[in-house]
């Protein structure tokens, strides 16, 4: 079953904005990962952040991660066109195994 | 980091036939995944791929449905057997990133796009 849940569900902003999405799990987890996908195509890793981690930055992203709370937060800064994509967490288990579990995803909208 | 091909990229298929996706790594590694992701939802893990044993497979998914091959370090293929509507999807194959720990970075595919009419 999904691990997470995000919000939005979707996204709409002006090119130069910033974009925040959120991400909740339910279970304890090693670390939390955020993906992006292109129009139905493959994944590309952004940025993972372990459980014992709060804050970390690559580029023009910002993830946050409360595990008190059971949820992360990814900031996108001087939002462009090429942002336009859907974006999922995905948590990684405490038991060492290697799945990984997928929140219900954020499509986010660039306007130029 | 990981190069992944994933043939076809898509295809069209009658209901009752059956697809073969193949999925080939630039490097060897030891765990593969499978991954469906039904139209406009997120990405639900059917199986997971160990070269030399058989395939591991997710609440709701069996064998006889998605049969998985993973004859060397390199390759693997998904069978989706019997296909009706629903079975339209993307399915999407990933590795782990073999310098990481478990459960941490995966690389994945381009995806298959499958329409079942």
């Amino acid at each position: 079953s999904q691990q997470g849940e995000e919000d939005p569900q979707a996204l709409s902003i002006q090119e130069g904005e910033n974009a925040t999405m959120n991400c909740s799990y339910k279970t304890s987890i090693n670390n939390l990962q955020w993906y992006r996908q292109n129009s139905g195509r493959g994944l590309v890793h952004l940025i993972l952040i372990r459980s014992n981690e709060r804050e970390k930055h690559s580029g023009r992203l910002r993830v946050t991660l409360d595990t008190s709370k059971k949820s992360s937060s990814l900031l996108i800064t001087a939002s462009r066109a090429a942002d336009t994509a859907s974006y999922f967490c995905a948590t990684g288990a405490m038991d060492s195994s290697y799945k990984l579990i997928f929140g219900s995803g954020t499509r986010l909208l660039v306007r130029p | 980091s990981a190069v992944i091909s994933q043939k076809p990229s898509r295809d069209i298929c009658q209901r009752g036939t059956s697809l073969t996706i193949q999925c080939q790594v630039d490097s060897q590694v030891t765990m593969m995944f499978w991954y469906r992701q039904q139209p406009g939802q997120s990405l639900t893990l059917i199986a997971t791929a160990n070269q030399g044993s058989e395939a591991t497979y997710e609440s709701g998914f069996v064998i006889d449905k998605f049969p998985i091959s993973r004859p060397n370090l390199t390759f693997s293929t998904l069978t989706v057997s019997n296909m009706s509507p629903e079975d339209s999807s993307i399915y999407l194959c990933s590795v782990e990133d073999r310098g990481g720990r478990p459960g941490e970075t995966q690389y994945f595919g381009p995806g298959t796009r499958l329409l079942v009419l």
